[in-house]
């Protein structure tokens, strides 16, 4: 089982809906999750961080974190098509962060 | 800062050539990875770096890779030699170690091996 599971899509959404991105994870011992969004042909680039239980929110972003069912989310309110890209979602424990193989998102207008 | 570079951007080779790729961090992090990313694997950790010194090298496929810091604004990935499998996009990212461990990427080195 991969440490970092998530659904590989894609998930299709229309413009100004809202995607939801899940990633669940394997190790109980992970201190910090991220969420990063890479575009086809580009680099990942972290778009939000989560250490606590709750939400966490910046802007149209907002991060979800259950650590008691290893769960972590990501919403994507009045999603674009410049939204349009994979999302990697990462765990950290003992420095090293682990990714999930991503899930793409395409967000039509 | 002109964030994390990595060369070449695209390399091509012949399967039992050496390949070696080259990461210059962001001045004053402390923390150096590579990863290769595949459509089969993802993002797969090859070798951690920090404070120069190679940490976990767990991902390292086999022999025929090996990675060094000789100092804090450089490193290199060889492949010797390369395989058609070892065909990838290989990714140099930094970080400052602490609390947050967010990482910076490099652009990317596309490896084809034929």
């Amino acid at each position: 089982q991969k440490e970092v599971e998530q659904n590989s899509g894609p998930l299709s959404v229309p413009e100004g809906a809202i995607a939801s991105l899940n990633c669940t994870y394997s190790d109980r011992g992970s201190q910090s999750f991220f969420w990063y969004r890479q575009y086809s042909g580009k680099s990942p680039e972290l778009i939000m961080s989560i250490y606590s239980n709750g939400d966490k929110e910046d802007g149209r972003f907002t991060a979800q974190l259950n650590k008691a069912s290893q769960y972590v989310s990501l919403l994507i309110r009045d999603s674009q098509p410049s939204d349009s890209a994979t999302y990697l979602c990462a765990v950290r424990r003992s420095y090293i962060p682990t990714f999930g193989r991503g899930t793409s998102l395409i967000v039509h207008p | 800062d002109a964030g994390v570079i990595q060369s070449p951007r695209h390399e091509v080779t012949e399967m039992g050539q050496e390949v070696t790729l080259r990461c210059k961090p962001i001045s004053g992090h402390n923390s150096l990875f590579w990863y290769r990313q595949t459509m089969m694997r993802g993002l797969e950790l090859l070798i951690y770096f920090n404070n120069n010194v190679p940490i976990d090298d767990s991902g390292m496929p086999e022999d025929r890779f090996s990675a060094k810091m000789p100092n804090a604004s450089f490193s290199t990935l060889k492949i010797q030699p390369s395989e058609p499998r070892d065909s990838a996009v290989y990714f140099c990212a930094s970080s400052l170690a602490g609390k947050d461990e967010k990482l910076f990427f490099g652009s990317g080195t596309q490896l084809s091996v034929l």
